[in-house]
């Protein structure tokens, strides 16, 4: 079985500041690992993915990610934040090895709020 | 180019009544998939498809039927709704090389 904590729900920064929204996963093979962000009454939009290679992915609007294998994690980081950035960001994961459903395992979601 | 669309938009159902869900998109996509959003707990796969034809079970199917008749539609049907049901659904697609999916925009349905 596969799982995502997304451990806060609600993240406060100023304008400008660099943002992180935190992300661990369980998988029992290889994951693969997104960033969507929803704005209110929207559907999910596609921000970034690891899938192998370079831990470190860029992904639209100036956000990035970093993958840890041995932490299990995979941080949403952005420098200076928009407060066009306020919005619900939600960490997937999907185990390329095969076996179980297919589909995405979503955290919870993390409510980013952008304080000008 | 429309992407994924679905229809309606916005229900509301009595306990006991049946309703379909229409998802179409245009992208050529294998594989598609419907999930449920509810507060605090983020999206649960209802079910899915990896291809016209073919649909299986996801995490939560309970209450749910689905149909892949045309590669470019996938329906989900409830037979007889109840208020545990209501939530607002996503209809999603990817290829089958490709990893993410793309989302539509959501059906919001309430059962009273």
């Amino acid at each position: 079985a596969q799982s995502v904590a997304q451990p806060e729900d609600q993240v406060n920064v100023a304008e400008g500041n660099p943002l992180t929204v935190k992300c661990t996963y369980s998988v029992s093979g290889n994951p693969y690992l997104f960033w969507y962000v929803q704005y209110p009454n929207r559907g999910l939009q596609f921000l970034l993915k690891y899938i192998t290679g370079d831990n470190l992915v860029k992904g639209s609007y100036g956000f990035e990610a970093e993958f840890n294998k041995s932490q299990t994690s995979f941080h949403l980081k952005k420098p200076s934040a928009l407060v066009s950035d306020s919005a619900l960001y939600f960490c997937a994961v999907r185990d390329w090895s095969g076996g179980g459903a297919d589909g995405l395992t979503f955290g919870k979601g993390t409510h980013l709020i952008i304080q000008p | 180019n429309a992407g994924v669309t679905q229809t309606p938009k916005f229900r509301v159902l009595k306990t006991g009544q049946s309703m379909t869900l229409l998802c179409a998109q245009d992208m050529n996509h294998e594989y598609m998939y419907w999930y449920r959003q509810d507060p605090g707990m983020g999206l649960r796969l209802i079910h899915y498809s990896v291809g016209e034809g073919t649909t299986a079970k996801g995490e939560v199917p309970d209450g749910y039927n689905v149909s892949r008749l045309k590669k470019q539609n996938f329906l989900l049907g409830l037979e007889s709704a109840a208020p545990s049901q209501t939530s607002v659904y996503f209809c999603a697609s990817r290829t089958a090389v490709g990893t993410e999916a793309f989302f539509g925009q959501g059906t919001r349905l309430t059962v009273v």
